[in-house]
């Protein structure tokens, strides 16, 4: 197994874009997660998916940040419009119910 | 609320040295404690938990319930150890979420 998927791996884009993450989880695993990196607020929580149902996106900025899982085994995190501060690494995790979270090699973010 | 207290952004040793990198918690039921690691360039990846009881790597960490730490520990630095450190805690098995700390970068100094 080839772990979590994400890409891109790097992505830069200038302020006002849209930008779209892509997340492949784990096959088998029912829950997935969002999370930011940053230096000032390390790893935050965005959101949670059980069977692709959003549970939990209490840890969404605002509203310029909008996520989907559409089935088991695909999940986009997405950004309209895009600012400077959203400069981070965003992590997608997945896990099977009561196991750990496997992470995935994330995404480097910058926006010009 | 649940929190995760790294007090250590950075923690320089050198090789063959003792590592205790610390981390405090704040949460009122029984949780589970865990510590993640990243290498440079590399994914999150977990290295141990605290109902595992185990050593990975030549780490410890022992969760004290009386002084809410589950700090990590390891006899003897190598500079492969080199890498971020996450303490996590979960607030039960039938909980989903994941509370991290900011991290503590560990630098081992040959």
């Amino acid at each position: 197994d080839a772990g979590v998927i994400q890409s891109p791996r790097h992505e830069v884009t200038e302020m006002g874009q849209e930008v779209t993450l892509r997340c492949k989880p784990i096959s088998g695993h029912n829950s997935l997660f969002w999370y930011r990196q940053t230096m000032m607020r390390g790893l935050e929580l965005l959101i949670y998916f059980n069977n692709n149902v959003p549970i939990d996106d209490s840890g969404m900025p605002e509203d310029r940040f909008s996520a989907k899982m559409p089935n088991a085994s695909f999940s986009t995190l997405k950004i309209q419009p895009s600012e400077p501060r959203d400069s981070a690494v965003y992590f997608c995790a997945s896990r099977r119910t009561g196991d750990e979270q496997f992470f995935g090699p994330g995404t480097r973010l910058t926006v010009l | 609320a649940q929190r995760v207290t790294q007090p250590e952004k950075l923690l320089s040793v050198f090789k063959g040295a003792p590592v205790e990198l610390k981390c405090n918690y704040s949460y009122s039921g029984s949780p589970e404690l865990f510590w993640y690691v990243q290498y440079s360039r590399q994914r999150l990846q977990l290295l141990l938990r605290h109902i595992s009881r185990e050593s990975i790597k030549g780490f410890t960490a022992d969760l004290n319930k009386g002084e809410t730490s589950f700090h990590l520990k390891k006899p003897f630095a190598q500079e492969e150890d080199s890498a971020m450190y996450y303490c996590a805690l979960r607030s039960g098995a039938g909980s989903y979420q994941l509370t991290f700390g900011k991290g503590t970068k560990l630098s081992v100094i040959p």
